[in-house]
């Protein structure tokens, strides 16, 4: 299996640019997960759907953050507009079922944005 | 918010010596996971431990749960160079309030050769 696949894997913007990033997740995963990692926040759970539907967007920050999963094989997370505090890795995962009840949590490999 | 805190925030060793890091969280849970995170890659899953247990092994890794101290230890045994990464703790409450996996906020571990 080739794993939950992100891309670009790298981007620099600047500020006021709109930002999209990607996700493949695993082929069967019901469930995809949208985190942020940051030094001063840590590991930090934005959004995440069940059957390509929205469960819990809680952790979005503001309104300049969306998330799309227009189907089980894709999904979108956005910034419009950009800020340089967005600074982050952003990691996209999937698992079977819920991963809070016990189930493993795949990761992507993340996409590293830099706003300058 | 982070349910989990690790500790220590670092922790350097020689090859071949054990590495014991610990995670405290703050309400009941369902499981508690552990993962492992290279430089500049995304997190692996390492091994999970249920509330109802108490010590779970997995090759090199040992998992301890104490519930009633809401504290959790993974010790990895003969490290190795390889094993150097940073390491977090996660916590599960199925059907809580909060139906997340929340991670802690990471134990980074050098292994010196």
């Amino acid at each position: 299996d080739a794993g939950v696949i992100q891309s670009p894997r790298h981007e620099v913007t600047e500020m006021g640019q709109e930002v999209t990033l990607r996700c493949k997740p695993i082929s069967g995963h019901d469930y995809l997960f949208w985190y942020r990692q940051t030094m001063m926040r840590g590991l930090e759970l934005l959004i995440y759907f069940n059957n390509n539907v929205p469960i819990d967007d809680s952790g979005m920050p503001e309104d300049r953050f969306s998330a799309k999963m227009p189907n089980a094989s894709f999904s979108t997370l956005k910034i419009q507009p950009s800020e340089p505090r967005d600074s982050a890795v952003y990691f996209c995962a999937s698992t079977l079922g819920q991963g809070h009840s016990g189930n493993t949590i795949y990761f992507g490999e993340g996409s590293w944005l830099t706003v300058v | 918010s982070q349910q989990g805190e690790e500790d220590p925030q670092a922790l350097s060793i020689q090859e071949g010596e054990n590495a014991t890091m610990n995670c405290s969280y703050k309400t009941s849970i369902n499981n508690l996971q552990w993962y492992r995170q290279n430089s500049g890659r995304g997190l692996v899953h390492l091994i999970l431990i249920r509330s109802n247990e108490r010590e779970k092994h997995s090759g090199r890794l040992r998992v301890t749960l104490d519930t009633s101290k809401k504290s959790s230890s993974l010790l990895i045994t003969a490290s190795r160079a390889a094993d150097t990464a940073s390491y977090f703790c996660a916590t599960g409450n199925y059907g809580g309030a909060t139906n997340k996996l929340i991670f802690g906020t990471g134990t980074l571990l050098a292994v010196q050769p």
